[in-house]
């Protein structure tokens, strides 16, 4: 199975700064990867799809980029909401596969 | 809108088997492209996809899991059920089912998931 290796595990900002999570697969999935957004008891909700196709209703601070093993989930300026925990996922190979997730806490 | 609603046991004891149901609505499993997948996430840890069924009833499964699952849908109740055997302790996980598309497998929206725990 492809094993999705996300860095750092946590991700301690302030509001206002930058926060760039990293996804990287142990082989290419073309462009074929997605991003999840994770708040304390509630399910994931998609943002980011194809690597860099924002999902409808997703804030424009949210961007995606990257090809083939190595992706980027930038947020350009953390809101206090944006506090939370993400998770990529692939859809390249059979099963499907998610990635460990990075928390991102506010320092 | 689209909503998903899982419905099933809060406690299983081990050995048993897990019987889940989704409702869903907003879609319908007869219209082409459409279809409805489970994905499960123990306490802490991250989500693992275990099945998915489209609208012309093909299924995929995790072939980690395979031999334990077995997916079905009423497309007349607006219902996809997952079957889980031989449950276990490290199958403590809160359930969930996700819209996906076909050829796409983006997992949008999700329901809000329902707590199994697996104990005696």
């Amino acid at each position: 199975e492809i094993v999705l290796t996300q860095s750092p595990a946590t991700l301690s900002l302030s509001p206002g700064e930058r926060a760039t999570l990293s996804c990287r697969a142990s082989q290419s999935l073309a462009g074929y990867l997605a991003w999840y957004q994770q708040k304390p008891g509630q399910a994931p909700r998609l943002l980011i799809y194809d690597a860099s196709s924002r999902a409808t209703g997703i804030p424009g601070r949210f961007s995606g980029s990257g090809f083939g093993t190595d992706f980027t989930l930038t947020i350009s300026s953390l809101e206090i909401e944006d506090f939370a925990v993400y998770y990529c996922q692939q859809r390249s190979d059979w099963p499907i596969t998610f990635g460990q997730g990075t928390r991102v806490e506010i320092k | 809108q689209v909503t998903l609603r899982e419905s099933g046991p809060a406690l299983v004891r081990p050995t048993q088997t897990l019987t889940l149901t989704c409702t869903f609505s907003g879609f319908s499993l007869s219209t082409g492209g459409m279809c409805v997948s489970w994905i499960r996430q123990p306490p802490g840890k991250a989500p693992e996809w275990l099945a998915l069924i489209n609208w012309d009833d093909d299924k995929y499964y995790n072939r980690y899991l395979r031999t334990r699952l077995t997916i079905s849908k009423d497309t007349s109740k607006n219902q996809v059920v997952l079957i889980m055997t031989n449950m276990d302790p490290v199958d403590t996980a809160t359930y969930y089912c996700a819209r996906a598309h076909y050829g796409e497998y983006w997992f949008d929206p999700w329901g809000q998931g329902t707590l199994v725990t697996v104990s005696s």
